[in-house]
C-alpha cells in the first residue's frame, strides 16, 4: 500500500502568490517524521522542512511551512510568496520508526510551475 | 550542513558492461547509507540499505547479484551495476545518515545511460 500520497501531479501558481502542495500519509507507528524535498531539473534533492510526529507546532522554514494535521494524516507544504526559482518537483516523504532503518518513503511528487 | 558526494555524476556505458558508482560522506561518518533509483518523471524508490561492515539489505524486487553494494568504510559505499542493460538506465541517488538525529543527507545523484 502506498504510504505517501501526493494527489497533485502538477500545479501552477503565479509569482508572489502562495501555493499548497498536498500530502497524506499512512502509518501505524506512533513515532515518525515527515519531510519535504525540492528536486530541480538538476536532480539534486534539496531538503526543505521536517515535521516530527510529536511536534505540537507546525514546522516553518522561511517561506515554507508545513500544515500538519495528525488526525487526518496530512502534511501539506505551503510555499508563500512564490518565486520563479521555486519551479521544480516537490516530494513528500516519511520516515518511520527504528525498525524501518530510517529509510524514507517518497510520494510520487508534484511538479510546480511558477509563472510570471 | 553535511555533504555527500557521488562519483561519477553521469556515465554512459555499453550494454553488458559493469559500472561502479561511489557515494562518500565528506565531513561525517555515515553509519547507514541508502541507494535510491529514480526513473524519469517518477519518484525515488529505495533499492537497498547499506550498513558499514555488513551485507546490504535489498528491497523486494531488487536483484542483489545485479546491484552489488559494498559499504567498505564509514564514509564510502559503492553500487556496482553488473552486466548493465538499457532498462537499468536511471538516476541513482545515495543518501547517508549521520549524527544522533539520524538526519539523512542526499548525494547529487548519478545519471546512468546504458546504450
Amino acid at each position: 500500500a502506498q504510504k505517501i500520497t501526493q494527489t497533485q501531479p502538477g500545479m501552477f501558481v503565479q509569482e508572489k502568490e502562495a501555493v499548497t502542495l498536498d500530502c497524506t500519509y499512512d502509518t501505524s507507528d506512533q513515532s515518525y517524521g515527515l519531510f519535504w524535498y525540492k528536486q530541480p531539473s538538476s536532480g539534486e534533492m534539496i531538503f526543505l522542512i521536517y515535521q516530527g510526529s510529536y511536534d505540537e507546532q507546525n514546522a516553518t522554514e522561511g517561506r515554507y511551512s508545513l500544515n500538519f494535521q495528525k488526525a487526518r494524516k496530512s502534511a501539506n507544504l505551503v510555499i508563500s510568496a512564490s518565486q520563479l526559482g521555486d519551479s521544480a518537483m516537490y516530494f513528500c516523504a516519511m520516515r518511520e520508526g527504528i525498525d524501518s532503518g530510517y529509510a524514507l518513503n517518497f510520494g510520487k511528487g508534484t511538479s510546480l510551475l511558477v509563472t510570471p | 550542513g553535511a555533504v555527500v558526494s557521488q562519483h561519477p555524476s553521469w556515465v554512459i556505458c555499453k550494454s553488458g558492461t559493469s559500472v561502479k558508482i561511489e557515494c562518500r560522506s565528506l565531513d561525517f561518518q555515515a553509519t547507514t547509507m541508502f541507494w535510491y533509483r529514480q526513473f524519469p518523471k517518477q519518484s525515488l524508490m529505495l533499492m537497498a540499505t547499506s550498513n558499514e561492515g555488513s551485507k546490504a539489505t535489498y528491497e523486494q524486487g531488487v536483484e542483489k547479484d545485479k546491484f552489488l553494494i559494498n559499504h567498505a568504510s564509514l564514509t564510502l559505499s559503492t553500487l556496482t551495476v553488473t552486466s548493465a542493460h538499457p532498462e537499468d538506465s536511471s538516476f541513482y541517488i545515495c543518501s547517508a545518515i549521520g549524527g544522533d538525529n539520524h538526519e539523512q543527507y542526499f548525494g547529487p545523484g548519478t545519471r546512468l545511460t546504458v546504450t
